[in-house]
């Protein structure tokens, strides 16, 4: 089965510093995709950035970028400069197989002024 | 582009009685996602169109809940009767892709979803 685990369900970071948001996952398919949705309180989820788990390189999208460790099965997301726009519940999400798309719990983040 | 609109945006009901959510995607989307997002999860998976026919409903409780997407445009979804345990958010998502599930070079593009109260 595929599970996505967030460990921490509230983060907080000052305006213009930098968070992490982790994740790590189990899946038993060699080839699967992850993603990073955002959710504000509007409630529409909105991808942020993807990863090919065949890739080695991180994904980067602005001042979102990804620490993709395969390994350890471990996803995380790193937010420089935040913005009081990037609060909101961050979701991690694994796609593999012939399976549906599989959330975390989520994070929610504050961003303090 | 418009994006995927969701009515009503927020519904309260008494257990046992039903309601319906509407959902129109993306235009051109042909695959259609209805999620259950309970307070404190994330979404869950419930039914996956491809154009107007049933992809996945392995995790839709067809004791109490119907959806159908009859001309493989906009959908509705029913739960009847309700119970308390419905309480939830009901995310619509919509995607080009055709295949059965691989979205990754086809997002998914959600709406703003309906607040269900079951009270």
């Amino acid at each position: 089965a595929q599970t996505v685990t967030q460990s921490q369900p509230e983060m907080s970071v000052q305006e213009a510093e930098t968070v992490t948001l982790s994740c790590t996952y189990d899946t038993s398919e060699s080839d699967y995709y992850l993603f990073w949705y955002k959710q504000p309180p509007s409630r529409q989820m909105i991808l942020v950035i993807r990863q090919e788990a065949y890739k080695q390189q991180n994904a980067t999208e602005n001042r979102f970028s990804v620490n993709f460790q395969k390994a350890a099965k471990s996803f995380s997301l790193k937010i420089s400069d935040s913005q009081l726009g990037d609060a909101a519940m961050y979701f991690c999400a694994l796609l593999s197989g012939n399976t549906p798309l599989v959330f975390g719990k989520g994070t929610r983040l504050s961003v303090i002024a | 582009e418009a994006g995927v609109a969701q009515s009503p945006r927020y519904k309260i009901i008494e257990k046992r009685q039903s309601v319906a959510f509407w959902c129109n995607p993306i235009s051109g989307h042909a695959t259609l996602y209805w999620y259950q997002q309970i307070l404190g999860q994330g979404p869950k998976l419930l039914i996956q169109f491809q154009n107007n026919g049933v992809v996945d409903d392995s995790q839709l409780p067809k004791d109490r809940f119907s959806a159908e997407r009859l001309k493989g445009v906009d959908s509705t979804l029913k739960i009847q009767p309700a119970k308390l345990e419905d309480s939830a958010v009901y995310l619509c998502a919509s995607s080009l892709e055709k295949g059965t599930g691989y979205t990754y070079n086809s997002p998914l593009h959600f709406g703003n979803g309906t607040r269900l109260t079951v009270t």
